[in-house]
């Protein structure tokens, strides 16, 4: 099945205490993406990533990195969560980016991580 | 300045009736593309229409269709013959460049 997974689903840290939220996605897509999405505010580009070893900023990103080693790979670390980071975090693919064509440029999504930062 | 604006927190829609989500947009480049995704109560997000800024015609998928309209910058939702399962919040998002960005959204509830 086609599908993005990350891990973990929820999670509960405290102040400073490093983490990373795992994603992967099997389509073989070029394209990955984390955003982070909160109340009234919609979703939040962190980071992404057009191939592997390629990766910029988004909206957000301060106090985030992310990393893609390889093609199905694209985990979001927190190296010292603090609580405004308290979120629910997406990660995203698609086949490829830019272009004026639909196919492809539509984005899939994981379930989503609910991270709570104490 | 919002790169995409969504002005409704909430609207409410009776069964089998169709509704219009809107969807302004800022950006000074030719080509962009517009999304729109669903999020139930679950909590997924669940991609449902695009429209790439070159496209004449508006795009339609089954009783989503986008009014796209390029000079007012505007790319509203229409759900036709909405039913039970249409009530969630509804994304609109463009694609600048290499990077995407989502409005605050609107919630939809469609009532029996």
């Amino acid at each position: 099945e086609a599908q993005v997974t990350q891990n973990p689903r929820y999670l509960i840290t405290v102040t400073g205490k490093k983490l990373t939220v795992t994603c992967s996605q099997n389509m073989n897509h070029e394209y990955m993406s984390w955003y982070r999405q909160d109340p009234g505010l919609g979703l939040r580009q962190i980071y992404y990533s057009m191939n592997v070893e390629v990766t910029d900023k988004g909206d957000v990103p301060e106090g985030y990195k992310v990393s893609r080693k390889e093609k199905r790979n694209f985990p979001l670390i927190l190296e010292s969560p603090s609580p405004n980071q308290t979120s629910l975090y997406f990660c995203a693919s698609s086949l490829y980016y830019g272009g004026t064509s639909g196919s492809g440029n539509e984005q899939f999504f994981g379930p989503g991580t609910r991270l709570t930062v104490l | 300045a919002q790169k995409i604006t969504q002005t409704q927190p909430g609207m409410f829609v009776q069964e089998k009736e169709a509704v219009t989500l809107d969807c302004t947009y800022d950006t000074s480049d030719q080509s962009y593309g517009l999304f729109w995704y669903k999020q139930p109560s679950s909590g997924e997000m669940i991609f449902l229409i695009y429209q790439g800024s070159y496209d004449e015609q508006n795009a339609t998928e089954g009783r989503y269709s986008l009014n796209f309209q390029k000079a007012r910058k505007s790319a509203n939702l229409v759900i036709s013959a909405s039913q039970l399962g249409d009530s969630a919040m509804y994304f609109c998002a463009m694609r600048e460049g290499n990077q995407f960005y989502f409005g605050t959204g609107t919630s939809l509830t469609v009532i029996p």
